[in-house]
């Protein structure tokens, strides 16, 4: 099992976009339509973001989107806010390796 | 209100063994996979166990598998970890959530460390 790839970090003014990249394989984010984004902020609990690739949780602005084409899947902060400053992990299930986060991107808002 | 309350976290010397406990509420506990991830200092989210709604069905990640079992008990609504053969690799905040291997884990506890040390 290793975990899918992210950028270590991203990152944009206020108002701007910025979009993380999550690159797995067929087996995992290319095989399934199961691939979910979490916030962290150091110190708290994570939250869900994304879910299904694309589906927006109720409460989360739609300033936050979530694609996938082949075996990578992107999420996009639009209207990039100081407080969207966290941790962002992606996550897919991976059949038979069950499941795998990503190695986390840390967005910093300039 | 949705609630998660892990316990059991502490200090553990290598080998040794612990049982994390994340107590649920607010939600019907019975009807939904649970998990546990881990966060290591300087490190990223590991997802560590899933088990089904009935207890039917559990999963781990290689790293823990024959050392970690995950399990839950629907009449407590509470689901366990138990951690033996611990190593100092273990060491991390370990957090339980709503949800199983197909992701979309939309409620997570607070979190419980757990330090392997000799």
């Amino acid at each position: 099992q290793s975990a899918l790839t992210q950028p270590p970090s991203a990152s944009g003014s206020p108002g701007q976009s910025v979009t993380i990249s999550c690159t797995g394989t067929s087996s995992d984010v290319g095989g399934y339509n199961y691939v979910s984004w979490y916030q962290h902020h150091p110190g708290k609990v994570p939250k869900l973001m994304i879910y299904e690739v694309s589906k927006r949780p109720s409460g989360v602005p739609d300033r936050f989107s979530g694609s996938k084409s082949g075996n990578t899947a992107s999420l996009t902060v639009s209207g990039l806010q100081a407080e969207d400053e966290a941790d962002y992990y992606c996550s897919s299930f991976a059949g038979s390796s069950n499941y795998l986060f990503g190695t986390g991107t840390r967005v910093i808002v300039l | 209100e949705v609630q998660l309350l892990e316990s059991g976290g502490g200090l553990v010397q290598p080998g040794g063994s612990l049982r994390l406990s994340c107590a649920a509420s607010g939600f019907t506990f019975s009807s939904k996979a649970m998990s546990w991830a881990r966060l290591a200092p300087g490190k990223g989210l590991e997802w560590v166990s899933s088990i089904s709604d009935t207890g039917g069905s559990a999963y781990h990640a290689d790293s823990v598998k024959g050392r970690f079992t995950i399990s839950r008990d629907n009449s407590k609504n509470t689901v366990y970890l138990q951690m033996n053969s611990l190593r100092d690799e273990d060491t991390a905040v370990y957090y339980c959530a709503i949800g199983g291997r197909y992701g979309g884990w939309n409620s997570w506890g607070q979190g419980t460390l757990v330090t392997v040390s000799s």
